[in-house]
């Protein structure tokens, strides 16, 4: 059974503190490994995917990078604007995504 | 282009009604997925189509839980006899029909059961 797991389940930064979100990963047959922004009330927006060990994708202050067991978002110099929960997830020998509880960023002015 | 919409946005519920949640996904992707996500979780797989037909609907909690899409376009998922572990928001996704290819979300349906 494919298995997400996030880390810390909450983080407060202050703004300009660059920091990593984690995300540890089981999957039979990895097809990609995913990363959304979620904002209060709204559906899952997508940021990144992810394919093989190695591969880095950027995109304004955020940048994700996987590794065998592992997949890190890192957030440099963030702004309050960044405030959002993030969710990883994972896709396996089948279609569906199988999403961690996801972690909360807090990003003070 | 137009993102996946779904309707309604809320919708209450008194416990043991039916109700039914629309989706309509993003044109030309073909394959469309139903997650519930409960307060402060992620997304859990529902079920899966392609096209018309269901692939996938190993998520699907019970029996009174039922979806469709008919002409391979827009969705409805339907939940019979409603009960106060249903309270949840339900998420429509959207993709190519490509392994690994990333899902669209829409807003989602908060369902509240009293």
């Amino acid at each position: 059974e494919d298995q997400v797991t996030q880390s810390p389940e909450a983080l407060r930064l202050q703004e300009g503190e660059s920091s990593s979100l984690n995300c540890s990963y089981t999957v039979s047959g990895l097809r990609g490994l995913f990363w959304y922004r979620q904002d209060p009330g709204k559906g899952p927006e997508f940021l990144f995917t992810l394919y093989s060990a190695g591969e880095e994708k950027e995109k304004e202050r955020l940048k994700a990078t996987l590794t065998k067991k592992e997949s890190f978002l890192h957030i440099t110099a963030p702004k309050p604007e960044d405030s959002a929960t993030y969710l990883c997830a994972v896709s396996g020998a089948n279609s569906k995504l199988t999403f961690g509880k996801g972690i909360t960023l807090s990003v003070r002015p | 282009g137009a993102g996946v919409s779904q309707s309604p946005r809320y919708k209450v519920a008194k416990r043991g009604q039916d109700v039914a949640l629309r989706c309509d996904p993003i044109s030309g992707h073909v394959s469309l997925f139903w997650y519930q996500q409960a307060l402060g979780q992620g997304p859990e797989f529902l079920t899966y189509f392609q096209n018309e037909a269901q692939l996938d609907k190993s998520g699907l909690p019970s029996d009174r839980f039922f979806a469709e899409r008919p002409e391979g376009s827009v969705s409805t998922l339907k939940i019979q006899r409603t009960q106060q572990e249903d309270s949840a928001v339900y998420l429509c996704a959207s993709s190519l029909p490509m392994w690994g290819h990333e899902q669209y979300f829409g807003p989602g349906t908060r369902l509240t059961v009293t």
